[in-house]
């Protein structure tokens, strides 16, 4: 099985920092890594798709970048709104993995 | 609007069996792949199984091959989870999804939108 591994596993962060996200990924799977927010008790929501395609509503200050084994997701401006969880997801096999997701705090 | 449900979850004891439904709606229900996941109470997402458009094709995790199966009914718009010898590490919301894009291409396989989630708890 492909293993995802995310860091870091948490951070603190202030409104208006830039914030990157990583995500490794055990063998390349090209550009098929999705990434996802979370927040308490809600279901997922998907933010980009293939590595670097912004999903329809989620705001610009998203963006994601990577391919083979390594990729990133960054916030450019951390908003209120963007305190969470974030998990990446890869679909390259035909089992998928998530990474064991990033948490997001105020600092 | 896009919409799916998930219903059935709910207390069984170790080495039982649950069935959960999702029911979708809003969209073409029988041109999309769909999944099943699921998260462990203050643990991370993880992707249970997946079933093609037709129920042709069907992939589970490691951890639930033969006691779970995924299965759908196009006619009424709706996956189901057939959970089988449940173990207390089963406990967890699950989650159905729809699965985008185009198998065979790189856009292919991302989990938009979600449900709300089910829970399931395997105890005594």
């Amino acid at each position: 099985d492909i293993q995802m591994t995310q860091s870091p596993s948490s951070l603190s962060a202030s409104v208006g920092d830039r914030v990157t996200i990583t995500c490794r990924a055990s063998q390349s799977i090209s550009s098929y890594l999705n990434w996802y927010q979370q927040k308490p008790g809600k279901a997922p929501k998907l933010l980009i798709y293939t590595a670097s395609n912004l999903h329809s509503g989620v705001p610009s200050r998203f963006s994601g970048s990577g391919y083979g084994t390594g990729f990133t997701l960054t916030i450019s401006s951390l908003q209120p709104d963007d305190f969470a969880t974030y998990y990446c997801q890869q679909s390259y096999s035909s089992l998928w993995t998530f990474g064991q997701g990033t948490k997001v705090e105020i600092k | 609007e896009v919409q799916l449900v998930e219903s059935g979850g709910g207390l069984v004891q170790p080495g039982g069996s649950l069935r959960l439904s999702c029911a979708a709606s809003g969209f073409t229900f029988s041109s999309y792949w769909m999944s099943w996941v699921r998260q462990a109470p203050g643990k991370g997402l993880e992707w249970v199984a997946n079933i093609k458009q037709d129920g042709s094709e069907k992939y589970y995790v490691d951890s639930v091959k033969g006691r779970f199966t995924i299965s759908r009914d196009n006619a009424k718009n709706s996956l189901y989870l057939q959970m089988n010898s449940l173990r207390a590490e089963d406990t967890a919301v699950y989650y159905c999804a729809r699965v985008g894009g185009t198998t065979g291409t790189t856009d292919w396989g991302w989990f938009d939108p979600w449900g709300q989630g089910t829970l399931v708890t395997v105890s005594s």
